[in-house]
Parts: structure tokens; sequence; C-alpha cells
């Protein structure tokens, strides 16, 4: 059982660039979500999903896009790189709003 | 005001001892649930410990458990005799209720570093 999945794991992007990170979940859970953690900033949702063909914004929506054509895939989507976007993305998948979410292993992003 | 505070930047503990580690909360919902996760060194996010807002009882499980002080709006996680593989980030989280039709995700507290001494 994968889990949640990320990939990359690494990228290095230039300022302007654009990226997509793949998260996957193999649980069938409805909700999924993306965060950044910065140091000392702890994690902060920057989109999420309630279930398939849905998105929301979080507490740092700008700069990034998402889509969740499939249940099982959440998309993250940088169209122009800032370094500020500089940061660990971690995915993260539940079953219901008051259960255990399951995080992928993140991805480090650096943009120059 | 931060939904989630965390006092403790850095905590050093010898093997053997017991933790607490502090958080405290912000919330007018009367549903909420309040999270512990653990991120050691290799970065990944390890969940410890869930409570619900109307459990009655402080929720345990093995090593860990956590003290739900609803009045003091306080959720601090115990870890019992501590080892060294203890050591690494501790990060309590808060989901509040339902609200406007949407769910947002966790709020993350900014978290505690805890290194165990030998």
């Amino acid at each position: 059982n994968a889990g949640v999945t990320q990939t990359p794991k690494f990228r290095v992007l230039k300022t302007g660039q654009s990226m997509t990170l793949l998260c996957a979940q193999d649980m069938n859970h409805e909700y999924m979500y993306w965060y950044r953690q910065d140091p000392g900033m702890g994690l902060r949702l920057i989109h999420y999903s309630v279930g398939e063909g849905t998105t929301a914004k979080g507490e740092v929506p700008d700069g990034y896009n998402v889509s969740r054509l499939k249940k099982q895939n959440f998309l993250l989507g940088l169209e122009s790189a800032a370094p500020s976007q500089t940061s660990v993305y971690f995915c993260a998948s539940s079953p219901g709003l008051y259960t255990e979410a399951f995080f992928g292993q993140g991805t480090r992003l650096t943009v120059v | 005001a931060q939904k989630i505070t965390q006092t403790q930047p850095g905590m050093f503990v010898q093997e053997k001892e017991a933790v607490t580690l502090d958080c405290t909360y912000d919330t007018s919902d009367q549903s909420y649930g309040l999270f512990w996760y653990k991120q050691p060194s290799s970065g990944e996010m390890i969940f410890l410990i869930y409570q619900g807002s109307y459990d009655e009882q402080n929720a345990t499980e093995g090593r860990y458990s956590l003290n739900f002080q609803k009045a003091r709006k306080s959720a601090n996680l115990v870890i019992s005799a501590s080892q060294l593989g203890d050591s690494a980030m501790y990060f309590c989280a808060m989901r509040e209720a339902y609200s406007g039709g949407g769910a947002d995700g966790l709020t993350f507290g900014k978290g505690t570093h805890l290194i165990i001494q030998p």
C-alpha cells in the first residue's frame, strides 16, 4: 500500500518557469490538501479539495493553481515560479474531516 | 491571532524522562479536532494522536497521551519515558467545524524541536 506519493521529490526552477507537482493517493480518500512548509512557519495550507472535480483556496493560495480531475490525483501548478515559492511542499489526504491526514514524503522546490 | 500556539521553539530532555509539549488553540467552534504530528529529520510527517472536542477522556496512544483541558483551550502532548528516537519536530494542529459549505485543512502551529539527550 503506497499511501500518498508525491512526484518529484526535488526540483530546481528558474524564476518565471512553470511546473506541476503531482500527488497520488491509493486510499480512496475524499479530501486532499497541498501545504507548504517554511522554516519557523509550520505548515500552511495552499489549496484543498473535498472531492473529485472540486478545489478551494487555503491560507496561502496566491501564485498556485490546482486541479482534481481524478479522485486519486491532486495536482499543484506554479505558472510563473518566484523565489518566494522556494519551500518544501507536502500533499496529504484524509477520509474525513476529523480523521488523520496521511502525508506524502514532501517535494523540496528551489526557485533561483 | 494565531489559531495554534506552541510556545516552546526548542526543548532538551534527558532520555527516559517524561516530556510535555505545550499547545494552546483558539477557536469559537464547539466541534473541532486536535492532532499531533512528529517530523523527524528525514522530513516525513507522522501522525501521533487525535483528540475530539467532545471526547471526555484524554486520548492515549502507547507512550503518547494528550492532556486536553478544554476550558483552557490547551492540548499538550505528553511523551512518557522518552527515547533517543523521539528527537524530532512536533506539530500541534487543529481542524475546526465544517463551515460555510467548505472544509479547510488542518491549521498547524509552528512546532517544537525536541532533542533527547543520552
